[in-house]
């Protein structure tokens, strides 16, 4: 089997930094993926990490460790409309296999 | 379409009944997803199809969930004889074969089992 955990809820404030974490436990990995999942809404894609480091997008990068099965989403200059819930996946072998962590419940305050 | 399309968009049924729900795919892509979410929850993973491949159906629950790809295309996720813990949204997505390897989502189906 394998775990994917990460907080359940983050709380911040507009304009500032937050970071949120990821820990995964699997087989065959190939590859993590974040998305945004504004309430009553679908998910959408934010990012894809499949080497370590650091990938930037404007205001949202991931970064990515596969020795320590870790990854977090940073966002910057954190606006109201950032307020969600961030998913965090990982795939595993050749592309067939995606599952998806419970999610962390962003809320921005002014 | 432009993008993964579901039907329907909200559904309540009385316990024991059947229902089935319907996703479009977006056109060319081979690979389908369903996924179910309760409230508050993450996603848990279903059912998964690949072009002709045997579909991986680890995540199927129990044997009142089934689902179908005919054509390669169109999916129908059914549920039998449906319980309340069933209500969820339930959500389609659809990924291309080759790069991007994202998943596109569509709007779910909310289903309330009274």
């Amino acid at each position: 089997g394998q775990n994917i955990d990460q907080p359940t809820e983050m709380t911040a404030t507009e304009g500032a930094i937050v970071q949120i974490n990821c820990t995964y436990q699997t087989s065959g990995f190939n590859g993590l993926f974040w998305y945004q999942q504004h309430a009553g809404e679908a998910p959408t894609f934010l990012s894809y990490n499949v080497l370590d480091g650091l990938e930037e997008k404007g205001r949202f990068s991931s970064f990515l460790s596969r020795s320590k099965g870790y990854s977090y989403l940073l966002l910057k200059e954190l606006q109201m409309k950032d307020s969600a819930s961030y998913l965090c996946a990982v795939r595993r072998y050749n592309n067939n296999d995606m599952r998806f962590g419970a999610g962390t419940r962003l809320t921005v305050k002014p | 379409g432009a993008g993964v399309s579901q039907s329907p968009s909200n559904k309540v049924t009385e316990k024991g009944k059947d229902v089935e729900l319907r996703c479009d795919p977006i056109s060319g892509h081979t690979a389908l997803y369903w996924y179910r979410q309760s409230l508050g929850q993450g996603l848990e993973f279903l059912i998964y199809f690949q072009g002709n491949s045997a579909p991986d159906k680890s995540g199927l629950p129990s044997d009142r969930f089934s689902a179908e790809r005919t054509g390669g295309s169109v999916s129908t996720l059914t549920i039998q004889r449906t319980q309340q813990e069933d209500s969820a949204v339930y959500l389609c997505a659809s990924r291309s074969r080759g790069g991007g390897e994202t998943q596109y989502f569509g709007p779910g189906t909310r289903l309330l089992v009274l």
